[in-house]
């Protein structure tokens, strides 16, 4: 089956600067990856998807990169805010037939105000 | 807000106990799911109901039992639970099983403990 990677498990960043977050994935057939948001008490929720015909999504100060040959996507976040402090996991699934997202382990960011 | 309800927020209860879990949307979705979710663990998938019908089952053990009574609706009913059952337990639904068509969304999740 998927095996999902995430690095890093934590990550503190100054307000402003911006944060990376790197996942490797093993299955060649994943070519859904999406990128959930899960803050404290509360459920994950989805900030930004890329599908593998695609090589980088923005969507304002959040923008996904997708390297199908070496199999990693990565999430980066520009000009951070304290509210951006939250857990973050990275996953992948196979579009056609399969009905389970693999998440990776997720990376706790950290904004200093 | 999560436009997935899931009831209630918070559970205690003894390894004898029978209770249940229960979630709710409204968004006209044909799948829904549970999740479960150790502190500082990424969520993993328990079952998938697609169309109302249990599609998915990761060889979740028998004391945990999904119920679908209809689209909007999932039930989790637990009974003779272990401590290390002690987790949040995430509902989610989607317009579609086939999760490359769209996003899953999640419910706030139910915070159980197994004394």
């Amino acid at each position: 089956g998927e095996n999902v990677e995430q690095h890093p498990s934590t990550l503190s960043v100054q307000e402003g600067d911006s944060a990376v977050i790197k996942c490797t994935y093993s299955d060649s057939a994943s070519n859904y990856f999406p990128w959930y948001k899960q803050e404290l008490g509360k459920g994950p929720q989805l900030i930004i998807d890329i599908r593998s015909n695609v090589g980088e999504k923005k969507d304002q100060r959040i923008a996904v990169t997708l390297n199908k040959t070496a199999k990693h996507f990565s999430l980066h976040i520009t000009e951070t805010q304290p509210e951006d402090s939250a857990v973050y996991f990275c996953a992948a699934s196979s579009w056609t037939g399969a009905n389970n997202l693999f998440f990776g382990t997720g990376t706790r960011l950290t904004v200093i105000p | 807000d999560t436009e997935v309800t899931q009831t209630p927020k918070h559970l205690v209860m003894g390894m004898t106990n029978k209770k249940s879990l229960k979630c709710e949307q409204h968004m006209g979705h044909r799948a829904m799911y549970w999740y479960k979710q150790k502190a500082k663990k990424p969520p993993e998938l328990m079952f998938v109901y697609s169309y109302e019908k249990l599609s998915i089952n990761e060889s979740v053990p028998s004391r945990f039992s999904p119920e679908c009574p209809n689209s909007s609706l999932l039930n989790l009913h637990l009974h003779a639970l272990q401590p290390e059952d002690s987790a949040l337990y995430l509902c989610a639904s989607s317009q579609d099983s086939t999760i490359g068509t769209g996003e899953l969304f999640f419910g706030e999740g139910s915070r159980l403990t197994v004394l």
